[in-house]
């Protein structure tokens, strides 16, 4: 069966620190990539996806993600955090073996962002 | 606005009465989709439709039904909800794999 993982299930930085969460998925087959974000009480937001083409994408907010093919890979980075990314991050994946548009989750990280 | 609404917001009922969650969006798509979270699982998906009239299951659907009679609207129905089903529920809506997600419902079952 699919799955996705995401080995950082807790992640503490202090601002201006670089953030990389990883991501892995598996499912040899061609897929559609996505990181969502979850605030505190709010419902999730896509942060940015990868459907095709260019395998560095950038996002909302400074950040942005790299598809590694040959690793299932799917990680997110930015720079220099912020107090306000405090949140728990998603990583997704559609594969596109049907016509659906199922997407499999990770367990989520939880990121806390200390000012 | 575009958005995906979801009611009621929270809810706390009673083991075995029976409650529907409505999920409704206004951008016109066809696949919709009723996802649970729970800590430590992620979103799993409990049922999808692709459009009016054709839906089916997830990875999590015992316990739960779904309709879809109109292309805007996909309510999430537990006809005998159990303790187990507590849980913070998403409706989404897609166009070409995007999914947008509702504010969620906030079920507790006792």
């Amino acid at each position: 069966a699919q799955s996705v993982s995401q080995h950082n299930h807790h992640v503490i930085l202090s601002e201006a620190a670089s953030l990389e969460l990883g991501c892995n998925y598996s499912y040899g087959g061609t897929v559609n990539l996505f990181w969502y974000v979850q605030y505190p009480g709010q419902h999730l937001q896509l942060l940015l996806k990868y459907f095709s083409g260019d395998p560095l994408v950038k996002g909302i907010k400074g950040f942005e993600a790299e598809f590694i093919k040959s690793k299932f890979s799917f990680n997110l980075r930015k720079p220099s955090v912020q107090w306000s990314d405090t949140a728990e991050y998603f990583c997704a994946v559609n594969p596109l073996m049907d016509s659906s548009y199922k997407l499999i989750f990770g367990s989520g990280t939880r990121l806390l962002v200390r000012p | 606005e575009a958005q995906v609404t979801q009611n009621p917001r929270y809810l706390i009922t009673v083991t075995g009465k029976k409650l529907t969650v409505t999920c409704s969006q206004n951008m016109n798509h066809e696949y919709m989709s009723w996802y649970r979270q729970d800590p430590g699982l992620g979103l799993r998906q409990i049922y999808y439709s692709m459009n009016v009239e054709v839906t089916d299951k997830g990875d999590v659907p015992e316990g739960y039904k779904v309709s879809r009679k109109e292309k805007r609207n996909f309510p999430l129905i537990l006809e005998s909800p159990s303790p187990n089903q507590t849980s913070l529920y998403f409706c989404a809506s897609s166009l070409y794999g995007e999914q947008y997600f509702g504010p969620g419902t906030r079920l507790t079952v006792t």
